[in-house]
């Protein structure tokens, strides 16, 4: 059974570097199937898919447009998880994040989430 | 706002029938995209219902069933139970904007 259990601060201040790690138990990060994702959530805009990396012979990113220029996900497979990295942060990226295994286009698996607040 | 559409809210009473639909465009549901719908209680992360339109997950009661026609969707529960009460989402795929998309989310009350 795979599980996805999420790291990283629940609070980051303006302008910085959001960090998330997400630790995978039951599957690989290097799958030649699945896709690793971060999702995130608030009220004003519902469920966000922000990103995924995922192994196909070599690595692949792919990232929502929106987020596009602050947005980094990377692979550790000494670890076996993957990480998000969002740059310049504002108090509109205070949210719920999840992270997610996606296979045949749905999403099978989900971390905890973890509440994010930008708050000086 | 969502680039799936769907209602804020739907109610019903325990034993009822109701639908949730899913409206989308050319682009994503229209264009032969799958759709997948997820049951988020409070509290919770959400947890895949239907996948691929219209297939069950093992353990998931066949109460929840799905289809998918043209540009929408539509989740189904029937003989509603106090324990549906939650929030509802599609998810599809869009081509315009090259990545995956969810819909607004449906409220449902169990009255």
């Amino acid at each position: 059974q795979v599980q996805l259990q999420q790291s990283g601060p629940g609070l980051v201040k303006p302008s910085q570097t959001l960090s998330l790690t997400c630790a995978i138990s039951g599957d690989s990060v290097s799958s030649n199937s699945a896709t690793w994702n971060w999702i995130r959530q608030s009220p004003s805009r519902g469920l966000e898919w922000l990103g995924r990396t995922y192994y196909r012979s070599k690595w692949y990113n792919d990232y929502a447009v929106s987020m596009k220029s602050r947005i980094t996900i990377n692979p550790d497979t000494s670890k076996n998880q993957f990480s998000l990295q969002l740059n310049s942060v504002t108090p509109e990226d205070t949210a719920v994040y999840y992270c997610a295994l996606r296979d045949n286009g749905y999403f099978q698996h989900w971390g905890q989430g973890t509440l994010v607040t930008v708050s000086s | 706002q969502s680039v799936l559409t769907q209602p804020p809210s739907v109610s019903g009473a325990p034993g009822q029938r109701v639908t949730i639909s899913c409206t989308g465009s050319s682009s994503n549901i229209g264009a032969g995209y799958d759709v997948h719908w997820y049951q988020q209680l409070p509290g919770t992360a959400p947890k895949l219902l239907i996948y691929g339109n219209s297939n069950r997950p093992s353990g998931v009661p066949d109460r929840f069933s799905g289809s998918k026609s043209g540009t929408s969707a539509s989740l189904a529960i029937t003989g509603l139970q106090a324990e549906d009460e939650g929030d509802y989402y599609c998810q599809s795929y869009d081509s315009s904007l090259s990545g995956v998309i969810f819909g607004g989310g449906t409220k449902l009350t169990v009255l």
